[in-house]
């Protein structure tokens, strides 16, 4: 079973600074997908950022940048220059790989960070 | 406008009353899918469904019915709701496929209090 762990519950950053968010991941799986949510205090789930366990390239959105390395079966999400918007819970996941049965395609999500942007 | 509608957003119910929590998508999207979220736990997925008459199990399924008999629909049902249900429950739904789930809306929430 695949497994995502987020061992951050909170941090603090300060507004312009850069800040890494930790994700851990568990799978046997050699084809699979990793997203970045966030969650605002509003309740939204908010897309930020994927990538594909074959790209071999970082993802990189904006602000958002995920460093993936494989090997060590890790996918943090970097922000730079935090802003005070950012404050916000952020969720780490997983897609499994397509079944031939058909199933597959689930998604788990890691606990959460709560990220609080300071100035 | 492309959206996820949940009815109800709020719920407050008694143990074994049965429910239904509505989810409606305006995308044509195939995959649709049901969370909750606790406090510590993340969010856990219920079922999913890839496409019309096609479902499976997400992490949590016991207590949880769901039925897929029109794309744009995929209700939730508590059969007999009890207080360890209380949460607050998530749809989703995107294309297919490792690119479509980059892009997956979520409705608003429906937050769910069984006493």
């Amino acid at each position: 079973a695949q497994k995502i762990t987020q061992t951050q519950p909170g941090m603090f950053v300060q507004e312009k600074e850069a800040v890494t968010l930790d994700c851990t991941y568990d799978t046997s799986d050699q084809s699979y997908g990793l997203f970045w949510y966030k969650q605002p205090s509003s309740g939204e789930m908010i897309f930020l950022i994927y990538q594909g366990s074959y790209d071999e390239q970082n993802a990189t959105e904006g602000r958002y940048s995920l460093n993936f390395q494989k090997a060590r079966k890790s996918a943090n999400l970097v922000i730079s220059a935090s802003q005070l918007g950012d404050s916000a819970m952020y969720f780490c996941a997983m897609r499994e790989a397509p079944k031939i049965t058909g199933g597959g395609n689930k998604l788990t999500f890691g606990t959460g960070t709560q990220l609080k942007v300071e100035l | 406008e492309a959206q996820v509608t949940q009815n109800p957003r709020y719920l407050i119910t008694v143990t074994g009353k049965k429910l239904t929590v509505t989810c409606s998508q305006n995308m044509n999207h195939e995959y649709m899918s049901w969370y909750r979220q606790d406090p510590g736990l993340g969010l856990r997925q219920i079922y999913y469904s890839m496409n019309v008459e096609v479902t499976d199990k997400g992490d949590v399924p016991e207590g949880y019915k769901v039925s897929r008999k029109e794309k744009r629909n995929f209700p939730l049902i508590l059969e007999s709701p009890s207080p360890n249900q209380t949460s607050l429950y998530f749809c989703a739904s995107s294309l297919s496929g490792d690119r479509g789930l980059q892009t997956q809306y979520f409705g608003p929430g429906t937050r769910l209090l069984v006493l």
